[in-house]
């Protein structure tokens, strides 16, 4: 069982949709939790962070992290074609984040 | 405020030569990760450096690869006799201190071995 579980998708959505994207993870010890973008052949660009369970809010962003449930979720509102990309979600655990295989979104004009 | 700098961004190499990758962090960041990112696979930690010191090389394959981080200069991350299995994207992170949440990627480097 990997540490870190991610729908690869492709998830693809019209302008303007809500976008929910998951990530389940199985050690109980990861403390804090991330979403990165990562366009085509660039590097991953850190989007949102948190290290307690609940709600975190960036404009049309929104990170959850339900710890019980081991599990996280960003969300994102009115979706624009430039937010398609790669998303990972990547947990903190000692020295090391461990990343989910990313989920690649398409937003259609 | 320049962000982490990877070179080359594209290397190629032949099976049996020696690969080297270089790293600098950001300004004021004296922390540096190496990760590894194969097609379908994900990102997988490496290496994990501070300055003039390793601290937590768990990732890194037992032979054939080292990763230094000197007083002065890039981090680099060397591949010593390359094979195909090494071609993928080799990405550098940089935080500002021990423990940070924060971690910031360069573009990568992208290797292949022919």
């Amino acid at each position: 069982q990997k540490e870190v579980e991610q729908d690869p998708g492709p998830l693809s959505v019209p302008e303007g949709a809500i976008v929910s994207l998951n990530c389940t993870y199985s050690n109980s010890a990861f403390q804090y939790f991330m979403w990165y973008r990562q366009y085509s052949r660039k590097g991953p660009e850190l989007l949102m962070y948190t290290y307690s369970s609940g709600n975190k809010e960036d404009g049309r962003f929104t990170a959850q992290v339900d710890k019980s449930s081991k599990y996280i979720s960003l969300f994102i509102r009115d979706s624009q074609p430039s937010d398609s990309a790669t998303y990972l979600c990547a947990m903190k655990y000692g020295n090391q984040f461990y990343f989910g295989t990313g989920t690649s979104l398409t937003v259609i004009p | 405020n320049a962000g982490v700098m990877q070179n080359p961004r594209h290397l190629v190499r032949r099976r049996g030569q020696e690969a080297r990758l270089r790293c600098s962090p950001m300004k004021g960041h004296s922390h540096v990760y190496w990760y590894r990112q194969l097609p379908e696979e994900g990102l997988k930690f490496m290496v994990y450096l501070q300055k003039e010191n390793i601290i937590d090389e768990s990732g890194m394959p037992k032979e054939r690869f080292s990763a230094e981080f000197p007083k002065e200069g890039p981090s680099i991350l060397r591949i010593q006799q390359v094979v195909r299995g090494d071609s993928a994207a080799y990405f550098c992170a940089s935080s500002p201190l021990h423990g940070n949440t924060e971690a910031f990627f360069g573009q990568g480097t992208r290797l292949t071995v022919v």
